[in-house]
């Protein structure tokens, strides 16, 4: 099976600007999660998406959003980009979502923030 | 509320020995606990996962890790470092009473550095 793909792998952006990450879970999983990892604060939990409803939602402003696709591929948005919001984004799928499921980890998309 | 700590920023051991990465949790019921490797600029890597049964878990590469309920701690073992085991490592945590949603806690990560 493929594992969890993650596009695009680095992006730049400017302040004010917007971006939108992609992440396509392994076949058959239907909850998809998204982490911010930063060298400050570590892995912090963004919001997780299963059969296209957001279950749970981490303490970030409302400038970051998603959605979760029938196809349970998902996108997470980030308007009115600010510096700090350099960080590696990290997407985990699982079969479930339920609390014992392993989450399998895409490879991250590196974005920069100028 | 559920969280978990790594109390070292790096662990540094000699190649070909023992190595222990150290992780302990709270949570107001039963955990579910599980240990993740990151290598440089890639995403993290799932290990092993304790939910019920043997306090003692095997997983990849050769780690084991043992859960310690009255010590609410879940350390990271390996008898034998390979260089290539230098990487990142993550303790997570979920709360089996947290409605069996994906809301995971991570800990702040340890290096581990093996020395040839």
């Amino acid at each position: 099976k493929a594992g969890v793909t993650q596009t695009p792998r680095y992006l730049i952006k400017t302040r004010g600007q917007q971006v939108t990450l992609s992440c396509s879970p392994i076949s058959g999983h239907r909850s998809v999660s998204w982490y911010q990892q930063t060298p400050g604060q570590g892995l912090q939990f963004l919001f997780e998406y299963f059969s296209e409803t957001q279950r749970n939602k981490g303490n970030f402003p409302g400038r970051f959003s998603g959605r979760q696709f029938s196809n349970s591929r998902s996108e997470m948005n980030v308007s009115t980009l600010e510096l700090g919001d350099s960080a590696l984004y990290l997407c985990a799928s699982s079969s479930l979502g339920q609390s014992f499921d392993t989450q399998y980890f895409g490879p991250g998309t590196r974005l920069t923030v100028l | 509320a559920q969280s978990v700590a790594q109390p070292e920023d790096q662990v540094n051991v000699a190649e070909g020995n023992p190595l222990t990465v150290k992780c302990t949790y709270s949570v107001s019921g039963n955990p579910y606990l599980f240990w993740y490797v990151q290598y440089p600029n890639r995403g993290l890597q799932f290990l092993l996962k304790y939910i019920t049964g043997d306090n003692l878990v095997k997983g990849s590469y050769g780690f084991e890790a043992e859960f310690n309920k009255s010590q609410t701690s879940f350390h990271l073992k390996k008898p034998s470092a390979l260089v290539s085991d230098s990487a990142l490592y993550f303790c997570a945590v979920r709360d089996m009473n947290s409605g069996g949603y994906q809301k995971v806690t991570f800990g702040t990560g340890t290096k581990l550095q093996v020395i040839p």
